[in-house]
């Protein structure tokens, strides 16, 4: 059984921490690795995605990924209180389009 | 607009009553997927398909069926519903001509009540 684990949270941080998401996946055959923004009742929408080994950086956003250690995590720089959301890890894995998320972190970030 | 929609976007109905939710897309994606999202579970995979009939299995299919006969149309049927799939239902999709990166467009949502 294929699985994505996330802290649920919530993870609470002051405006303009650093907000540390992380990510471990079961399947060493995965292939690519998501991270999907969920507001309160809306669809998610991606935020980055990463395949290769090292970081990734798009604006305040930084995606990390450990292949050996099957880990992904997302560092969100100066939090912002519009931060607050749903933070959804997915997973993709090798051969096909089979996807498997995570249950989600709950982050807020407090004015 | 690109966009996923989904009808209806709210649906309350009762135990054995067949019925179906739309998912159409403009975006001319291969891929198409559908997720129910639980409280405490996160997103899970029902079917996808990666094609114009072809179509898979995700993680919780019992229950559920699925066609693609246009690239554009994914609907999901639930044959007789029960009350265990009262759930928050997403269709997605994406293109699919590289493997290794596959962003999906959700659709705004189909919540699901049944009796």
């Amino acid at each position: 059984q294929k699985e994505v684990e996330q802290n649920s949270g919530p993870l609470s941080v002051p405006e303009g921490a650093i907000a540390s998401l992380n990510c471990t996946y079961s399947d060493r055959g995965s292939q690519s690795f998501f991270w999907y923004r969920q507001y309160s009742g809306k669809s998610p929408e991606l935020i980055m995605f990463i395949y290769s080994n090292g970081d990734k950086e798009d604006g305040r956003f930084t995606a990390q990924l450990n292949k050996a250690s099957q880990y992904v995590s997302l560092l969100i720089r100066d939090s912002q209180p519009s931060d607050s959301a749903t933070y959804l890890c997915a997973v993709v894995y090798t051969g096909g389009f089979k996807t498997i998320f995570g249950a989600g972190t709950r982050l807020f970030v407090k004015a | 607009e690109a966009q996923v929609t989904q009808n209806p976007r709210y649906l309350i109905t009762v135990t054995g009553k067949k019925l179906t939710v739309t998912c159409s897309q403009n975006m001319n994606h291969e891929y198409m997927s559908w997720y129910r999202q639980d409280p405490g579970l996160g997103l899970r995979q029902i079917y996808y398909s990666m094609n114009v009939e072809v179509t898979d299995k995700g993680d919780v299919p019992e229950g559920y069926k699925v066609s693609r006969k246009e690239k554009r149309n994914f609907p999901l049927i639930l044959e007789s519903p029960s009350p265990n799939q009262t759930s928050l239902y997403f269709c997605a999709s994406s293109f699919a001509r590289d493997r290794t990166y596959n962003e999906q467009f959700f659709g705004p949502g189909t919540r699901l009540t049944v009796l």
